[in-house]
């Protein structure tokens, strides 16, 4: 089975901190994505990636950034904090030919 | 530019069948994925077209028309376990998601 797991299921931080989202995948795939869900809005694409260091804008990638430094793993940081970014933020891999596979989701609460 | 359309919210007798449908409009399509999520979890795979026609996987069928922009999923003989939110996700050189559709399934 696909296996991706999202570092933390809560997360609460302070307005201006920096904040490290972290997303691991065991199936060797190329590309992974983080979305962000809101309430009537849907899921939405932050980041996307389709090989290490390779990274493409999403939908709405103002006030976060990604890093992927190896193949099974694919960051959010956020530079600095702000409470409009309280979301569940949903992490997902695929290959070529297949769905893509969630994270558990990670519900961040900025105060 | 990219839309994904589809109800916002629907209601269904257990027993029943419901039809949820979804149009899109984007600047490439390589295929159309249909994904159901309950409540504070993570969606999960439900059904992948790619060419047009009906895909049946159980209880669950998954209809494409790539000519029209337009998908729907049919979900029969409807459980309690069936309420959910189900979404359309439209694949081209990335995965863009409608907002999803939440069922509301009554006994």
């Amino acid at each position: 089975d696909v296996k991706v797991t999202q570092s933390s299921r809560y997360l609460v931080k302070r307005t201006g901190e920096k904040v490290f989202l972290e997303c691991v995948q065991d199936m060797d795939h190329e590309n992974m994505f983080w979305y962000r869900q809101d309430p009537g809005l849907g899921l939405r694409l932050i980041y996307f990636s389709y090989d290490v260091k390779m990274k493409e804008k999403g939908d709405i990638p103002e006030g976060y950034s990604v890093s992927r430094e190896k193949k099974e793993r694919f960051s959010l940081i956020l530079e600095s904090a702000s409470t409009n970014q309280t979301s569940m933020y949903l992490c997902a891999s695929r290959t070529t030919g297949t769905e893509a596979f969630f994270g558990q989701g990670t519900r961040l609460t900025v105060v | 530019g990219q839309n994904i359309d589809q109800p916002t919210e629907m209601t269904a007798t257990e027993g029943a069948i419901v039809q949820i449908n979804c149009t899109y409009q984007t600047s490439g399509f390589n295929g159309l994925f249909w994904y159901q999520q309950h409540a504070g979890e993570a969606p999960t795979f439900l059904s992948y077209n790619v060419l047009d026609g009906l895909e049946e996987k159980g209880r669950f069928s998954s209809f494409l028309s790539r000519s029209k922009g337009y998908s729907y999923l049919l979900l029969k003989e409807l459980q309690m376990k069936d309420s959910a939110s189900y979404l359309c996700a439209v694949r081209d050189d990335k995965i863009i998601f409608g907002k999803g559709t939440r069922l509301h399934i009554l006994p």
